[in-house]
């Protein structure tokens, strides 16, 4: 069964460093999404991206972030200069419509120190 | 904007038994879709169930079932027979029928634990 997958699965990285968190969504999908929940937290939504551009972002997504769809199969969210409150785990999902159940990859935790 | 809510952060029942997870939304949207998300110890977000606002009726998938009330914005999950394996975070999650791209809106969770 296909599945999104992500990596790593756990990044660790110091504050004011830059990640790349790195996504492949199911292959026929063509709405890709990322989502983070902090610790304890519930799930919030990050940005939606479809024919190459962003569709709609959250307050939370400010400028130190951005997405990018390199190629036919990456789907990567860039953070440039991290801070604690970033620390979380980030979950990209993809769907076939944008209106489609949304699958979800495992996630990536990410640990800002 | 839309809110979801769910008012039980944490659930029992025991294995065999029938457990019912309660979810409230609210949006001033007619057309949207409803769904319930199982985060196990993994942390994967694995979907479990789908309701579209204009069925009437309700969703089922095996042993999960949901109740689903439009007038009373309500939408509940029932997990019947339940197993060990059912022991998650389930979140409630609405996403609206309009726009490019859905987002979801998610609920709080409610954590269930499965006893012997």
């Amino acid at each position: 069964e296909p599945e999104v997958t992500q990596t790593p699965s756990h990044q660790v990285t110091q504050m004011g460093q830059e990640v790349i968190l790195r996504c492949v969504p199911i292959s026929n999908h063509l709405y890709f999404y990322w989502y983070r929940q902090i610790l304890g937290q519930k799930v919030e939504f990050l940005v939606s991206f479809y024919n190459n551009e962003i569709s709609e972002k959250s307050e939370i997504f400010d400028d130190q972030f951005s997405v990018e769809r390199p190629d036919g199969s990456n789907f990567t969210l860039k953070i440039r200069s991290t801070k604690l409150e970033d620390s979380a785990m980030y979950f990209c999902a993809s769907s076939v419509t944008g209106r489609s159940e949304q699958y979800f990859g495992p996630g990536t935790r990410l640990t800002v120190t | 904007a839309q809110t979801v809510t769910q008012s039980q952060p944490e659930m029992s029942v025991q294995e065999a038994e029938t457990v019912t997870l309660s979810c409230t939304y609210d949006t001033s949207e007619s057309d949207y879709y409803l769904f319930w998300y199982k985060q196990p110890p993994s942390r994967q977000m694995i979907l479990v169930i789908r309701q579209e606002a204009y069925k009437q009726q309700n969703a089922t998938e095996n042993r999960f079932s949901v109740n689903f009330q439009k007038a009373a914005k309500s939408f509940s999950l029932k997990i019947s027979d339940s197993q060990l394996g059912d022991a998650a975070m389930y979140f409630c999650a609405l996403t609206l029928n309009t726009g490019t791209a859905s987002k979801l809106t998610f609920g709080t969770g409610t954590r269930l634990q499965v006893t012997l």
